[in-house]
């Protein structure tokens, strides 16, 4: 069964403040992706990574940066935090190539 | 990037009836076509995918077809059950990406 984890169910945070979102998957998968989930506007992607030290923009990535020191690890990176970026922060990894992708729990985020 | 509408947004079905959600995508080279469940509080989770070589997959009471021509797919929920209740949302994936587009997902009651 794969199994992907978040470092946080819930996360409350000062505007201002740096933010780490941690996912861990245990399935040797290539691929890690983060999301944002708004009601309403489905889950836009982030950033993805297909590789240890590699990153690709997704849609949103303004506000965000990444890192994938290793495979089984990737991290979500708000430098400072603000009000717009109060959301629920799914991660998911996938096999090489284009397959399924499991979630994670989520991370439910508030900036004050 | 790729232009993704999910349509009905909301549909109530009576227990037993049939549910049909169509997705329509602006990439023709897409290649892979996957329908996603979240049921609340839930994290998303892969119900079906198809492939662009297949016109037609079905698993149990749920089926996806796939018009390549007119770049639409759609999900088909038979006999609908209360716990097929949730949203349920589509994800293409353009060629040569790993990245998939989620729809705006369609919020599916069914009454019993």
């Amino acid at each position: 069964d794969v199994k992907v984890t978040q470092s946080s169910r819930y996360l409350v945070k000062r505007t201002g403040e740096k933010v780490f979102l941690e996912c861990v998957q245990d399935m040797d998968h290539e691929n890690m992706f983060w999301y944002r989930q708004d009601p309403g506007l489905g889950l836009r992607l982030i950033y993805f990574s297909y590789d240890v030290k590699m990153k690709e923009k997704g849609d949103i990535p303004e506000g965000y940066s990444v890192s994938r020191e290793k495979k089984e690890r990737f991290s979500l990176i708000l430098e400072s935090a603000s009000t717009n970026q109060t959301s629920m922060y799914l991660c998911a990894s996938s096999l090489n190539g284009i397959n399924e992708q499991f979630f994670g729990p989520g991370t439910r985020l508030t900036v004050l | 990037g790729e232009n993704v509408e999910q349509h009905p947004s909301t549909l109530s079905v009576q227990e037993g009836d049939s549910a049909v959600i169509k997705c329509t995508y602006s990439d023709s080279a897409s290649n892979y076509f996957p329908w996603y469940k979240q049921e609340l509080g839930k994290r998303p989770q892969l119900i079906i995918d198809i492939r662009s070589n297949v016109g037609e997959k079905k698993d149990q009471r749920i089926a996806v077809t796939l018009n390549k021509t007119a770049k639409h797919f759609s999900l088909h929920i038979t006999e609908t059950q209360p716990e097929d209740s949730a949203v349920y949302f589509c994800a293409p994936s353009g060629a040569g990406s790993y990245q998939l587009t989620f729809g705006k997902g369609t919020k599916l009651s069914v009454i019993p």
